[in-house]
């Protein structure tokens, strides 16, 4: 079955980059009928989905407008995985950070998650 | 698209019915017919899994208890006996568009 690896640093300094990764097995970064996310969960604002990348004949990304100005997300082909950098990091920014894949049309949802990363951004 | 769910917390009797209430700021009815609306559960410790999708389908492995309604912007979820495996906070999210964006949680415990 479909399993998402994450991994990454659980602490950042104020104003440095969060950077995580989420490894894909049982799917293809390529696939053609998913998207690969980034949600975090705080107390503050609950689930919020931060972007996305996906491939139809080439890469695409679509990111939050909270983030905008900070994210990316990238896909790694050789390694089957996709990341999140998230820059100028705040106390704001502490959460759990999820991947997720999501699948399209029938089903439209985020159908396989990866088992989150509590990232604390703190000096 | 601001999704709205209530009751925020929940205890109920094992054995007992439960339903959750979801509204959405705006109509999840797409042209195609299916209302984009689906449901996930976070189970303590656990990343939040995906219970119901567009509106009404279980996912793989979900038990027939569990149960999904609605059209436009007011949609249920509904446990027909909870037990106690089904505690968590419970979310919908609205999928028609991006940003997706999902309800506060309602937080389900057994009494």
């Amino acid at each position: 079955q479909v399993q998402l690896q994450q991994s990454g640093p659980k602490l950042v300094q104020p104003s440095q980059t969060l950077s995580l990764t989420c490894a894909i097995s049982g799917d293809t970064v390529f696939s053609n009928s998913a998207a690969w996310n980034w949600i975090r969960l705080s107390p503050s604002r609950g689930l919020e989905w931060l972007g996305r990348t996906w491939y139809k004949s080439k890469w695409f990304n679509q990111y939050a407008e909270s983030v905008k100005s900070r994210i990316s997300i990238n896909p790694d082909t050789s390694e089957n995985q996709f990341s999140l950098q998230l820059n100028s990091v705040t106390p704001e920014d502490t959460a759990v950070y999820y991947c997720a894949r999501w699948t399209e049309f029938p089903r439209q949802a985020f159908d396989v998650w990866g088992q989150g990363t509590m990232v604390t951004v703190s000096s | 698209i601001v999704v709205t769910q209530s009751p925020l917390s929940l205890p109920v009797t094992p054995g007992e019915p439960a339903s959750i209430s979801c509204r959405s700021s705006r109509s999840l009815l797409h042209s195609n017919g299916y209302n984009y609306l689906g449901w996930y559960l976070q189970k303590p410790g656990q990343s939040p899994q995906l219970l119901i999708y567009m509106t009404s389908n279980r996912a793989s492995g979900v038990p027939d208890r569990f149960s999904g309604s609605g059209s436009g912007t007011d949609f249920t979820l509904k446990i027909s006996r909870v037990e106690a495996e089904d505690v968590g906070i419970y979310y919908c999210m609205q999928a028609l568009e991006t940003p997706h964006t999902f309800g506060q949680g309602t937080k389900l415990e057994i009494k």
